[in-house]
C-alpha cells in the first residue's frame, strides 16, 4: 500500500525564514508520481507541483524549491524568505502509475509564518 | 479559479437526511475524485471515477455512494447522516488520461454540517 509521511505537523517561523517541509513516501511501484499542494486558511486546495519518479532533478519556482531524493524516498519542500501569505497547510501526495489511482496524500503541515 | 465546480458550497442538514453533492470537473477531464476532510483532519480519499466507471474505492462508507454520468458530472450521495458525516467534501479532477497521473484540481469545496 502506497503510504505519505509528513512527521511535521506544525512548524511556526518569523518572516523572512526559511522554512522545510519534509515528506517522505512508501510505494512498490517503479513508477510514481509525487505531488505538493497548499491549503490557505480560505480552504481551497492549490496545486504546486508535480514529479514523476525517473525525474529527481530539483526544481525551483520563486522562493519555491523542491528535494527530490529517491535514494531516501524523500520528496522536501523548502519556501525562501517566508512570507505571512505562506501561512497554510501543506500536503505532500503520492500516485502510483495506474490511471491514477490510491491518490494519496500525506496528513498536512501546518506552516504558520509570523510577522 | 481551478475549472472545477462544485454545489452546494454550504449545507446544513439534521442526522438521518440524505443530501447529494455536485461536481463538475474541468472541461476534458475524464477522472474525478472524492475526497473527504474532516475539522483538523487531512484529505481522506472516498472513490475515483474515470470517463463513467468506478476505478477505485477508498475509506467509502457504505452509507456513501456515488457515480459519474456521460456528461463527465459527478454525484457524491450520502445518507442516514451522522454527526460525525460534518466535513468539508472536495471534489477534483484530472487533466491525464491513460496510465500516467496527471496532477488534481480541486473544485472548492462542499462545507456539510449534520446537526
Amino acid at each position: 500500500a502506497q503510504k505519505v509521511t509528513q512527521a511535521q505537523t506544525e512548524i511556526s517561523v518569523v518572516e523572512k525564514e526559511d522554512v522545510t517541509l519534509d515528506c517522505v513516501y512508501e510505494t512498490r511501484d517503479t513508477t510514481y508520481y509525487l505531488f505538493w499542494y497548499k491549503q490557505p486558511p480560505s480552504g481551497e486546495l492549490v496545486f504546486l507541483i508535480r514529479r514523476n519518479s525517473f525525474d529527481e532533478q530539483n526544481e525551483i519556482s520563486g522562493r519555491y524549491s523542491w528535494n527530490f531524493q529517491k535514494s531516501t524516498s524523500s520528496f522536501n519542500f523548502t519556501i525562501t524568505a517566508s512570507q505571512v501569505v505562506d501561512s497554510a497547510v501543506y500536503f505532500c501526495a503520492l500516485s502510483g502509475d495506474n490511471y491514477g489511482q490510491n491518490f494519496v496524500f500525506g496528513p498536512g503541515t501546518r506552516l504558520s509564518v509570523l510577522p | 479559479d481551478s475549472g472545477v465546480t462544485q454545489t452546494p458550497k454550504h449545507l446544513i442538514t439534521a442526522t438521518g437526511q440524505r443530501v447529494t453533492l455536485r461536481c463538475s470537473p474541468r472541461s476534458g477531464d475524464l477522472s474525478v475524485y472524492w475526497y473527504q476532510q474532516s475539522l483538523d483532519q487531512g484529505l481522506q480519499f472516498l472513490i475515483q471515477y474515470y470517463n463513467g466507471e468506478e476505478r477505485a474505492k477508498g475509506n467509502i462508507l457504505e452509507r456513501f455512494s456515488a457515480q459519474q454520468f456521460p456528461d463527465l458530472h459527478s454525484e457524491l450521495n450520502l445518507s442516514s447522516l451522522e454527526l460525525g458525516d460534518s466535513a468539508l467534501y472536495f471534489c477534483a479532477s484530472s487533466p491525464r488520461t491513460g496510465r500516467i497521473t496527471g496532477e488534481l484540481f480541486f473544485g472548492e469545496g462542499s462545507r456539510l454540517t449534520v446537526l
